[in-house]
């Protein structure tokens, strides 16, 4: 079965553009979640969708969104970005409760200049 | 704040001795934890989990131990490789969402 695949791998960008990310869910897995990794702050969860629907949400600003498609597949999106976006962003699948471990994907390496 | 800590942020070990990563969370409603592998480059890779129903759960040369009590698990790593080098992290799972501690960078030496 294939793992979580996330696009882009890498990406740059400046200042006041705006980014999607992409993921792929494992096939049957119906929860994706989204974190950020930093070093200075470590892995922070942004928000998590379950049958097109957010359920959760972390404590980034309103400039971080996401959606999910019919078919699992979930993007988010960074708007005006800043320097301080600059990290790892990982999309993590499950099959959908709290009771499920969750599998990470690769990550997006994003890159604001 | 952080809901999940680990102890300490590096351990150094020889080739062959088992390793303890420890990690202490604070809610003790907590039912739900997890351990994760993050290799340079890589995303984190589920290494096991433990639900609150039980203290002690063992996978291939892993073990994790769960302290309600004192709110404190642990994994344990048996006859640690080279391979096993890379961070560590414990994650708490609840309302659909992880909540991870600082991590612990594990270095085996040969």
């Amino acid at each position: 079965k294939a793992g979580v695949t996330q696009t882009p791998r890498y990406l740059i960008k400046t200042r006041g553009q705006q980014v999607t990310l992409s993921c792929s869910p494992i096939s049957g897995h119906r929860s994706v979640s989204w974190y950020q990794q930093t070093p200075g702050q470590g892995l922070q969860f942004l928000f998590e969708y379950f049958s097109e629907t957010q359920r959760n949400k972390g404590n980034f600003p309103g400039r971080f969104s996401g959606r999910q498609f019919s078919n699992s597949r979930s993007e988010m999106n960074v708007s005006t970005l800043e320097l301080g976006d600059s990290a790892l962003y990982l999309c993590a699948s499950s099959l959908g409760s709290s009771a499920y471990e969750q599998y990470f994907g690769p990550g997006t390496r994003l890159t604001v200049t | 704040g952080e809901s999940v800590g680990l102890h300490l942020p590096t351990l150094s070990v020889q080739e062959g001795d088992n390793s303890i990563i420890n990690c202490a969370y604070s809610n003790s409603a907590s039912d739900y934890f997890i351990w994760y592998k993050q290799e340079s480059g890589k995303g984190p890779q589920f290494i096991i989990d433990i639900r609150s129903n039980m203290d002690k759960r063992q996978g291939q040369r892993v073990t994790v131990l769960l302290n309600k009590t004192v709110k404190h698990l642990s994994l344990q790593i048996a006859a640690t490789q080279p391979g096993d080098s890379a961070v560590y992290f414990c994650a708490e799972n609840n309302d659909y969402k992880l909540s991870f501690g600082a991590g612990t960078t594990v270095t085996v030496r040969a």
